[in-house]
């Protein structure tokens, strides 16, 4: 069974560019979660979506960061405008309630933004 | 403020030996102890999790010890090898919450 998948795994872009990372959770589970993980914060919790409703933004970090979940395959999260304290490692989790604590993450995406 | 404080940072052990990481949490709706293993260039992924209403979890080589009292908990790696060099996570949840706090990481390195 396939797990998470994000892509891409490795975005380069210019301050200022928009940017958006993409994430398909583990057929079946209805939570998801995004994380950003850096050496100075370690993983932070960005935001959570049950069955597609966003649950919990309070992580985002300002309003150039916004997250969306469309249907129950698939999510993005966007970054607009991007800048360079934004390089970060960005993980989407997924799991399934009521185990919402035990979760899958992807391989992330590493976002460098110059 | 981090909610669960792990150490040490980093470790070097030789191949065969034991890995121990500590990780110690306040808040006592905590009741769910996962660890996470991450390789370089990958994802956390679920290593072994344990409740408050046992004391030890094994699972291989992999242990996890709790101390409900003391409010702590450790991953012991037993026979350490060098596939085990990684980044290991400790975190807590409370069973009606959704969110992990995580520990900072502790980066193991086991020499061959």
């Amino acid at each position: 069974d396939a797990g998470v998948i994000q892509s891409p795994r490795h975005e380069v872009t210019e301050m200022g560019q928009e940017v958006t990372l993409r994430c398909k959770p583990i057929s079946g589970h209805n939570s998801l979660f995004w994380y950003r993980q850096t050496m100075m914060r370690g993983l932070e919790l960005l935001i959570y979506f049950n069955n597609n409703v966003p649950i919990d933004d309070s992580g985002m970090p300002e309003d150039r960061f916004s997250a969306k979940m469309p249907n129950a395959s698939f999510s993005t999260l966007k970054i607009q405008p991007s800048e360079p304290r934004d390089s970060a490692v960005y993980f989407c989790a997924s799991s399934l309630f009521p185990r919402r604590w035990q979760q899958y993450f992807g391989p992330g995406t590493r976002l460098t933004v110059t | 403020q981090q909610q669960v404080k792990q150490s040490p940072q980093s470790l070097i052990v030789q191949k065969g030996g034991i890995s121990i990481i500590n990780c110690a949490y306040e808040n006592t709706a905590f009741d769910y102890f996962p660890w996470y293993q991450q390789f370089p260039g990958k994802g956390p992924a679920l290593l072994i999790a344990i409740r408050p209403d046992v004391s030890e979890k094994k699972e291989g080589r992999f242990t996890i010890s709790f101390n409900k009292s003391a409010k702590q908990f450790s991953l012991h790696i037993m026979d350490s090898q060098p596939g085990d060099s990684a980044t290991y996570f400790c975190a807590a949840s409370g069973s009606n919450d959704y969110k992990l706090s995580f520990g900072a990481g502790t980066t193991v390195t086991v020499r061959a």
